[in-house]
Formats: C-alpha cells, structure tokens, sequence
C-alpha cells in the first residue's frame, strides 16, 4: 500500500460543484502539502500544514480550503469548481525533523470540471 | 520575482550520459532539489544539494553551484526507464519550495 495516498484518482465534475480531495498518509510525518499540476508549470502550492492546529495559504490559495483532521489526515476542498481549476492534484508529506526536508508525494488526484 | 528556469525537453540515447541544467533566481538558499516524475505518476526525490560541488548517487549525479545560481543533474548509462521529466526546486529564505516547469527527457534506443 501506498504511503501517501489520495482520493479519489480521477473526478470529473461540474462548475459550481463542490468537490472534496483526501489524503492520507501512514508515514508519521507532521508536514502536509497539497499541490497543483499543470501542463508547462512548476508544481504550485496551494496550502500546506506543518501540524494539526497549524494551517497556512500558500502562493495559489484562492477558491481552495483544507482541513486537517488528524495528523495523518488532510483534505482540500473546492466550494464552487470552475472550469480553470481543472488540474492534477498532488499531496505530499515531509518529516519536519530531518535536513533536507525531502517530500513524500501522494499518487495524485486527476480532477476535470465542466 | 522568483524564477527556476530548465530546458522544456531533451532527447538522448541508451547508453549515453545526458546532462539536464537548472538556472534559478530566488529569494534566499536553503537548498536545491532534484525529482524524477514519469508521466502520469507522482514526483519521486532524486538529490538535494546545499553546499557547492558535485554529489553523486549511482548512476545519477547532481552540481550545485550557488555563486551563479546553477545546477545540473546528470545521468549516465541512460536506460529506457529513465526517460521522464526532472523536475528542479528550490528552497528559498522562508524554506518555501519554488519550483521549475520541468525538463521532458526522452530517451532512444
């Protein structure tokens, strides 16, 4: 099983839909990360969590929200998709204490909205 | 602003030695991250470099130099799996990755 794991794989919804993406990580890791993929850009940060009470906006925040439930737990939430929120999305898990800071990627989210 | 620049694309040949760049302007250095991503998977951690000079790791190795803001990965004895993108990070004064659009590496026989 996978260490790092998303839900579901593929979605294809409607604008104004509100969709919800969950991830899940048996890796102990305090930081989670949820990213965005599109064709012929970085990888962009949407929020990211180094603990359970702590939740931060990162470079593309808007339109998206997140919980994080439980250490092992993060969900990222679209209230009402548009058509440019259609992307791959990634969520990823790194280990606070460690130099390098090395991130740990979930197998990704395919979502594309109508 | 912040900015990762690599090559879109790259074509080699098994058996060769292919060396892919990644030029970076950004706020700060706290380390420069290498990642293997094949099409449709998840990024996987290649290397990470924070001091200048060469770090090798079997058939992969990655350069840092952060006077010119420069790194390279190199691979060797490429192999047909190899073909992927690499994706370049950094990670600037606030310990925020910023990330290249990736390079495209396909290989031929």
């Amino acid at each position: 099983d996978a260490d790092v794991t998303q839900t579901p794989r593929n979605r294809i919804t409607k604008t104004g839909k509100r969709i919800m993406l969950e991830c899940s990580q048996t890796k102990g890791h305090d930081r989670m990360y949820w990213y965005r993929q599109d064709p012929g850009l970085g990888l962009q940060l949407i929020y990211y969590s180094f603990d359970v009470k702590d939740i931060n906006k990162g470079e593309i925040s808007d339109g998206y929200s997140v919980s994080r439930q439980a250490q092992a737990k993060f969900s990222l939430s679209l209230e009402s998709a548009i058509p440019n929120q259609t992307a791959l999305y990634f969520c990823a898990t790194s280990d606070g204490g460690t130099d390098t800071g090395e991130l740990f990627f979930g197998e990704g989210s395919r979502l594309t909205v109508l | 602003g912040q900015n990762i620049d690599q090559p879109t694309e790259m074509t080699a040949t098994e058996g060769a030695i292919v060396q892919i760049n990644c030029t970076y302007q950004t706020s700060g250095f706290n380390g420069l991250f290498w990642y293997q991503q094949h099409a449709g998977e998840a990024p996987t951690f290649l290397s990470y470099n924070v001091l200048d000079g060469l770090e090798e790791k079997g058939r992969f190795s990655s350069f840092l130099s952060r006077s010119k803001g420069y790194s390279y990965l190199l691979l060797k004895e490429l192999q047909m799996k190899d073909s992927a993108s690499y994706l370049c990070a950094v990670m600037d004064s606030n310990y925020q990755l910023i990330w290249g659009a990736g390079t495209k590496l396909i290989i031929k026989p």
